[in-house]
């Protein structure tokens, strides 16, 4: 079965950049989405098809895809940007797979 | 506006049928290009997949739990239900239901509206 593999913890200072791997088999042949979830909350869609934020989402999250890595991109993070991270894509087209997670610790 | 509702028990006994139903709103389940995925979670652990429902009610299953799980829906109530047989403790988790644009990764869209979720305890 497929698999996506992500770091377990970033750290990151306010108002620096903080970027999120997630990494699978050709995974840049696939597409890639990132969900945000808070403690007690259910994920927030934050970045589909690679590279596309949902209306809404700041422009300081970015994505990219390419090769065996998508990566997530908070430019200027902010405190409130604390959450576990998720990527996500598809296994056979249609079966989905999401990454083990990343906690963003932001001190 | 766009709303998912997990419900169902919270407390099951091994190897019961634990039954739950995801009630949407502000959308329908037979409006093309659209689906619905149930997820869960166990308390501190990582999203899992478990099925999908399209609009032209086909089905997909999660490869490691398919044979004990069953997606269906009820256009009309607009409510999907999920059954899975012969629960165990491990299945002890937050389950969550979720809408999704397009058909599976072709189209790359994720899961834009989720439910709030619900914890379901499997326990004697």
């Amino acid at each position: 079965s497929y698999e996506l593999t992500q770091p377990p913890s970033v750290s990151v200072s306010p108002g620096q950049t903080a970027s999120i791997t997630c990494s699978g088999d050709k995974l840049g042949d696939k597409y890639t989405c990132w969900y945000q979830q808070r403690p007690g909350q259910s994920p927030v869609l934050i970045i589909y098809q690679d590279d596309k934020r949902p209306s809404g989402i700041p422009e300081r999250f970015s994505g990219s895809n390419s090769g065996n890595t998508a990566t997530l991109t908070i430019i200027g993070t902010q405190v409130l940007d604390e959450a576990d991270y998720y990527c996500q894509s598809w296994d056979s087209g249609t079966r989905v797979v999401f990454g083990g997670g990343t906690k963003l610790t932001v001190l | 506006q766009v709303s998912l509702k997990e419900s169902g028990p919270v407390l099951v006994k091994p190897t019961e049928t634990l039954t739950l139903t995801c009630s949407v709103s502000g959308f329908s389940l037979s409006e093309s290009r659209l689906g619905v995925s149930w997820f869960r979670q166990p308390p501190g652990k990582a999203l899992e997949w478990l099925a999908h429902i399209y609009s032209n009610d086909e089905k997909s299953y999660s490869t490691s739990l398919k044979s004990d799980l069953t997606i269906s829906r009820d256009t009309s109530k607009g409510q999907v239900v999920l059954t899975m047989t012969n629960v165990d403790p491990v299945d002890t988790a937050t389950y969550f239901c979720a809408r999704k644009v397009g058909v599976g990764g072709y189209s790359g869209d994720g899961y834009d509206y989720w439910g709030q979720g619900m914890l379901v305890t499997v326990s004697s």
